[in-house]
């Protein structure tokens, strides 16, 4: 079993939906991150969490350190979110990263 | 403003040659990581080094060879004798420690023809 499970692997929306990816994982974690990669590979980081929630724009991550959870977030979704979003964790253990598979979004006009 | 560099961000070589991908942190970060990405896939490590003149491999590390000469660098040399090169290549830097952010490249698209 993966540290880094994401799910979905690939969702299809409509323009204005909800968008709701989630992570989870299974290791002690010191961090996790969302970050965005556009098709032509360059990924841009999104958010750091350690705890709470946090909100940038249309977009809102949050964790639940109890249950080793967190959910990325797309309010009133565009064609330009359309994206692979990806959850890596840091472990409190080694400090490495922890890549989850990604989720591939696409946002119908 | 502190930051990460990966260049170049699409690198074309041919077959059997070696080819040296950059990254250039100012954070002052100890930490830098190497990733490769194939079509669909996650990222996967390479190498990283939680020090300078100290490195160690990752979960796929053969083919490849990196150093650590100074702590804003981590050079990254993808050898003939890696079977498949072609790859998404990100580099990622953190300070040691809990709740620290990691930082991430904008990432190196090689191809090898």
């Amino acid at each position: 079993k993966n540290e880094v499970e994401q799910s979905p692997q690939n969702l299809t929306a409509q323009e204005g939906e909800f968008i709701t990816i989630n992570c989870s994982y299974s290791v002690g974690i010191s961090a996790l991150h969302w970050l965005q990669q556009h098709p032509g590979g360059g990924i841009v980081s999104l958010f750091m969490l350690s705890s709470g929630k946090k909100k940038h724009g249309r977009l809102i991550a949050t964790i639940n350190i109890q249950e080793k959870h967190s959910s990325l977030h797309i309010t009133a979704s565009h064609p330009r979110d359309s994206a692979v979003y990806i959850c890596a964790v840091k472990k409190d253990s080694n400090y490495q990263l922890i890549w989850g598979a990604g989720t591939k979004l696409i946002i119908k006009p | 403003d502190g930051g990460i560099t990966q260049s170049p961000k699409y690198l074309f070589r041919k077959e059997g040659q070696n080819v040296t991908l950059s990254c250039e942190q100012n954070l002052n970060h100890d930490a830098m990581y190497w990733y490769r990405q194939d079509p669909g896939q996650g990222l996967r490590l390479i190498y990283y080094s939680q020090i300078v003149n100290d490195f160690q491999k990752g979960d796929i590390a053969e083919g490849y060879s990196v150093s650590r000469e100074k702590k804003e660098s981590f050079p990254l040399t993808v050898t003939s004798a890696q079977k498949n090169p072609t790859a998404f290549y990100l580099c990622a830097s953190s300070r040691q420690g809990m709740g620290t952010e990691a930082f991430f490249g904008q990432g190196t698209r090689l191809t090898v023809v």
